[in-house]
């Protein structure tokens, strides 16, 4: 159980281009999604939290203009990263929970974005 | 300081060899402990989720922790190839809003 499938898995395109990446629970009802991004060797970086149906929350130095995310229900949340640069190419991962919030994060498998 | 510490690595080991991976962390209001595994290119999936202090088996793993010490453990026994990956700690506590903190994992190598 727990399942959260991430949709791309690899992203390759060019500069200012906007990506959109898919994250979503396949067996339970996630009412908080989480995204990270992770550089090689890097430990999981929060970039922001979102609950369904409400506006998501940004870690201090994440551009939410920049890192655009929809939490439209409770089986799915979205990350568009507009006009996107070299500098963005990285490894985001996506994460779920369910219930209540004291339960695990689960996590997606990634999306590899390469901004040429 | 950082609020969790963990040894980076890169630990390498023998087959059949037994584990062990620590974290230790300095808030005390640390509740609820988790240990992940992450292949290379995947995301990081649960191993283990405690409550509190004590230990938890599950298989060829077993989960430490010492809420005095502030230092949690994962063990893995009769360690083999495809145990080879990065191993992250993570915590949380309701104080602190459920925000789960993570270390920044220890990758480990098990030779055949």
């Amino acid at each position: 159980g727990a399942v959260v499938s991430q949709h791309p898995s690899r992203v390759i395109c060019k500069s200012g281009t906007s990506v959109k990446i898919e994250c979503r629970s396949l067996d339970f009802q996630a009412t908080t999604m989480f995204w990270y991004r992770q550089f090689p060797k890097q430990s999981l970086m929060l970039m922001a939290t979102s609950n369904e149906g409400s506006k998501a929350t940004y870690e201090q130095g994440v551009e939410k203009d920049k890192f655009l995310i929809n939490h439209a229900s409770l089986t799915l949340s979205t990350l568009t990263v507009t006009s996107a640069h070299p500098e963005d190419s990285s490894f985001y991962i996506c994460s779920a929970t369910a219930d209540s919030p004291e339960q695990p994060q689960h996590f997606g498998d990634g999306t590899r974005l390469s901004i040429l | 300081q950082k609020e969790v510490e963990q040894d980076p690595g890169p630990l390498s080991v023998p087959e059949g060899a037994i584990v062990s991976l620590n974290c230790t962390y300095s808030n005390s209001a640390f509740q609820y402990f988790m240990w992940y595994r992450q292949y290379s290119r995947k995301g990081p999936e649960l191993l283990m989720y405690t409550y509190s202090s004590g230990n938890k088996e599950d298989g060829r793993f077993t989960a430490q922790v010492d809420k005095s010490s502030k230092y949690i453990s994962l063990f893995i026994r009769d360690s083999q190839p495809s145990d080879s990956a990065t191993y992250l700690c993570a915590m949380s506590s309701n104080t602190g809003g459920f925000k789960t903190i993570f270390g920044a994992g220890t990758r480990l190598f098990v030779k055949a």
